[in-house]
């Protein structure tokens, strides 16, 4: 069964530092999406990508925050400027259609934490 | 209000047992509807999307009622397996096509 993947698993890295997270979608799915969940908090939407380009984004997404799919296949999530409040679980997801229509596939995740 | 809403619990029942949970969402434009699943420490997995008229699956019932804004689930013959945190995830509800999901309802299924 396709899976979405990330790596890596575990980041760690000091406040002020730059981070690149990446995902590799399920190959056919057209849509992507970054998610944030903080330790015992609700799952929170980032961006979502389509077309190569954003396609909406929220306000957590602040211009510390890119996104880019360098090559087809990986779709990477970059944070400058790390803050201790990015300390999170990073979520990639991907799905066939728009987040409205259908099932978004999740990726296992990547915790940073920002030290 | 919070846009999406959800009973954190735990809700604590025993193997066999029937249970419901409600979600409710604030904005009446929301145009679709999800209840996913998430292990601890685990990704989110779609469990059903939920239509207007309502659907099942297997042990799983899901329903819409729009006049009143709410989401719901239920679970029959619960299994231990089912213990999990219940997300609810709306699309729509703060007013653009951007999925909010609730924090979850917390399912402890015991022997």
């Amino acid at each position: 069964e396709p899976e979405v993947t990330q790596t890596p698993s575990h980041q760690v890295t000091q406040m002020g530092q730059e981070v690149i997270l990446r995902c590799v979608p399920i190959s056919n799915h057209l849509y992507f999406y970054w998610y944030r969940q903080i330790l015992g908090q609700k799952v929170e939407f980032l961006v979502s990508f389509y077309n190569n380009e954003i396609s909406e984004k929220s306000e957590i997404f602040d211009d510390r925050f890119s996104v880019e799919r360098p090559d087809g296949s990986n779709f990477t999530l970059k944070i400058r400027s790390t803050k201790l409040e990015d300390s999170a679980m990073y979520f990639c997801a991907s799905s066939d259609r728009l987040a409205g229509e259908n099932e978004q596939f999740f990726g296992p995740g990547t915790r940073l934490t920002v030290l | 209000r919070k846009e999406v809403e959800q009973d954190p619990g735990p809700f604590n029942v025993p193997e066999g047992a029937t249970v419901a949970f409600n979600c409710t969402y604030s904005n009446s434009a929301s145009q679709s509807f999800f209840w996913y699943r998430q292990d601890c420490r685990k990704e989110p997995k779609l469990l059903m999307s939920v239509y207007s008229s309502g659907n099942e699956d297997g042990r799983f019932t899901a329903q819409l009622n729009r006049a009143s804004q709410y989401i719901s689930l239920l679970i029959r013959d619960s299994k231990l397996s089912d213990s999990a945190t219940y997300l609810c995830v709306v699309n729509g509800a703060g007013g653009s096509y951007i999925p909010t999901f609730g924090r979850g309802t917390s399912l402890i299924v015991h022997p």
